[in-house]
């Protein structure tokens, strides 16, 4: 079945260092991959999404690439700031699923100034 | 993209009351939709999915009697808790897919206390 591991949190950075949170996926077909990311208290929002190899995704200064080699999709921030604070989820979506998602555990991201 | 709206945002209930638990799509029509919950610290489990006008489908170990799960159109979907006890007590999210839209949009969450 469709399965996506991601990185074990918390991770703390100083502001202005560079992230990365790893994810690696497992999945029949050619899913499109998705970072969703979560403030506190709030739902979830949509960060970025790939839907074929070699697409980058990219939004508010974060990007990841859809390496179907690696079957990775990790999500990288050249310069993250405090209000980048939040749990960041990786998640797939299958060719043959539907609407349906499959989500990692999660990454909680806390920068501090 | 789309957006998905929740009500109430925050609900506090006595044990053995019910909530209902509201989850619209505003912009566009949502063929299917998805309740998940959300315990502290934890990624989102799904609970059930539903499509319009047809019975939900729920995930193992979900008690659909208790979860009560209603889609009758194509922008609305209810999630009912019934005879809440504490345990209960969680962040319930919807999602909803549809229209020309290749993807689910998030609903900001219903956060339930139950006292």
């Amino acid at each position: 079945g469709n399965s996506v591991t991601q990185m074990e949190g918390p991770v703390t950075l100083s502001e202005e260092a560079f992230l990365t949170i790893n994810c690696t996926y497992t999945a029949t077909g050619y899913p499109s991959l998705f970072w969703y990311v979560q403030y506190p208290g709030e739902g979830l929002q949509l960060l970025l999404k790939a839907t074929k190899a070699d697409d980058k995704g990219s939004n508010k200064g974060f990007e990841a690439t859809y390496r179907k080699e690696t079957t990775s999709f990790h999500l990288e921030k050249g310069s993250v700031q405090v209000s980048d604070s939040a749990v960041y989820f990786c998640a797939l979506k299958s060719s043959n699923s539907g609407y349906a998602l499959n989500f990692g555990k999660g990454t909680s991201l806390l920068v501090t100034p | 993209g789309a957006v998905v709206s929740q009500h109430p945002s925050r609900v506090i209930c006595k044990s053995g009351t019910s909530v209902k638990i509201e989850c619209r799509s505003l912009d566009f029509q949502a063929t299917t939709m998805f309740w998940y919950r959300q315990f502290p610290k934890q990624s989102l489990m799904l609970m059930a999915t539903s499509n319009e006008g047809s019975k939900a489908t729920y995930e193992q170990g979900v008690e659909k009697d208790k979860f009560l799960i209603n889609h009758a159109s194509l922008t609305l979907s209810t999630l009912t808790v019934t005879s809440a006890h504490p345990e209960d007590s969680s962040f319930y999210i919807c999602s909803a897919g549809g229209g020309s839209y290749n993807e689910q949009f998030f609903g900001p969450g219903t956060r339930l206390t139950v006292l």
